[in-house]
């Protein structure tokens, strides 16, 4: 079965810190992707990255990091140095190969204080 | 080049009306999908739609909704006789290819208050 699990549910920072989301997911196939998207306060989802199964390099984007390991299942998100404007929910998701669907973790809401 | 747009962004109706959503994907989409967000909760997959094709319906509840993208014109998700329960945002996605490797993009979502 697919599941994706963000057991962190509420994060608060002070500004400047750097901070780690997880993300855990469930899968039987062999070809998956995994997503991040943020959703801010304004309530759209906005896309932050895609990683495919089979490339397991970390990747870096700014003050954005991605950490993926196949051998424990996870595709944490971390923000170095965040901001106010970093406050927003993340959600991490899954889809498979053979399918078009996204399945998303309950999400991580994050407040950066300043 | 414009998002996907939603709209309304904000309904209310009461007990055994109907609502209709709508959504335009973003020019050069044929592919859009349809997610339920409940308070508290992350989205939950509905139904994928190709022009005038329904592709996979297998988290659309059975009764009182259905789903179309016709040839001209948005997609509309429509729920009929709404009830509390039914009470969330809806967001649409859109893709311009099939397949799991595609990103879908989203829309600000339709939040749906039923009184």
């Amino acid at each position: 079965a697919q599941k994706v699990t963000q057991a962190q549910t509420e994060i608060s920072v002070v500004e400047k810190e750097d901070v780690t989301l997880d993300c855990v997911y469930e899968t039987r196939d062999t070809t998956y992707y995994l997503f991040w998207y943020k959703q801010p306060p304004s309530g759209e989802l906005v896309f932050l990255i895609r990683r495919n199964s089979f490339d397991e390099q970390n990747e870096i984007s700014g003050r954005y990091s991605w950490n993926f390991q196949k051998s424990t299942s996870s595709f944490n998100f971390t923000i170095t140095a965040s901001q106010v404007v970093d406050s927003a929910v993340y959600f991490c998701a899954l889809s498979e190969a053979g399918t078009d669907k996204l399945i998303f973790g309950t999400g991580t809401r994050l407040q950066v204080f300043p | 080049n414009a998002g996907v747009m939603q709209n309304p962004r904000h309904l209310v109706r009461r007990r055994g009306q109907e609502a209709r959503l709508r959504c335009s994907p973003m020019k050069g989409h044929s592919h859009v999908y349809w997610y339920r967000q409940l308070p508290e909760e992350g989205l939950k997959f509905m139904v994928y739609l190709q022009k005038e094709n329904i592709i996979d319906e297998s988290g659309m509840p059975k009764e009182r909704f259905s789903a179309e993208f016709p040839k001209e014109g948005p997609s509309i998700l429509r729920i009929q006789q709404v009830v509390r329960g039914d009470s969330a945002a809806y967001f649409c996605a859109s893709s311009p290819l099939a397949g799991a490797v595609n990103i879908q993009y989203f829309g600000a979502g339709t939040r749906l208050s039923v009184l």
